[in-house]
């Protein structure tokens, strides 16, 4: 059984960047992609974006375009998120999923790491 | 821009009830690319249903999607006392046309 485990819970100041990884245990990702979904609290979801394995390609939310860069290491099946600029508004819980269909960073997503708590303070 | 609008906003319904949710997209999503997912207090959300009608993995047959073009449905046939939760519909026509709607409380009356 793949799971997504996520690093712990981050305070940042504002204009500083946050880094989230994901582990994959229990398999590999394979062909499968990988994406970043934020949720503010008390508030719905949201896509930020995507990487798929083997080929490196990434696709992001054009809200997040600029401030956004995503990796993998395939050597550790680990996947970074990394969101520069912070402001107040970034203050949410950031999760990684996994792309049920593969080679794509859209889909439904059928495995979600728990959570990872981003705080955006002064 | 697709929108998913997503009503009720709130459902207050007792277990055993049946629930019917719905989920209209401002376009017609054309491929029924449609999931829903589950989230409860303090936990990711899951997956229940993609492609508007199929259950994901391991999900109890009481759970059922249907519709197409602009609106969509999750029924819930009998509500068990861990189906109240937030329900979220989700469109991922392609990397551009990933959104989710806002989602139904589904609360114990």
């Amino acid at each position: 059984q793949v799971q997504l485990v996520q690093s712990g819970a981050e305070v940042k100041m504002p204009q500083s960047s946050v880094n989230v990884s994901c582990k994959t245990f229990g398999g590999t990702l394979g062909t499968r992609g990988i994406s970043w979904v934020r949720q503010a609290p008390g508030q719905g979801l949201e896509w930020m974006g995507g990487i798929i394995p083997i080929i490196g390609s990434t696709n992001y939310a054009q809200s997040f375009q600029d401030r956004v860069t995503m990796t993998l290491d395939e050597s550790t099946n680990t996947a970074y998120m990394e969101l520069t600029s912070l402001t107040s508004d970034d203050t949410a819980v950031y999760y990684c999923v996994r792309v049920r269909d593969l080679l794509r960073t859209w889909g439904p997503f059928d495995i979600w790491g728990q959570g990872t708590m981003v705080t955006v303070s002064s | 821009e697709i929108v998913l609008t997503q009503s009720p906003s709130t459902l207050p319904l007792s277990p055993g009830e049946g629930a019917t949710l719905s989920c209209r997209a401002s376009q017609n999503l054309g491929n029924n690319y449609l999931a829903w997912y589950q989230q409860k207090p303090g936990q990711a959300p899951r997956l229940l249903i993609h492609g508007a009608s199929r259950r994901a993995t391991d999900i109890p047959d009481r759970f059922s999607g249907s519709g197409s073009g602009t609106d969509f449905t999750l029924t819930i046939s009998r509500l068990e006392p861990e189906d109240f939760a937030v329900y979220y519909c989700q469109h991922y026509g392609s990397s551009s046309r990933l959104i989710f709607g806002g989602g139904t409380k589904v609360d114990i009356k």
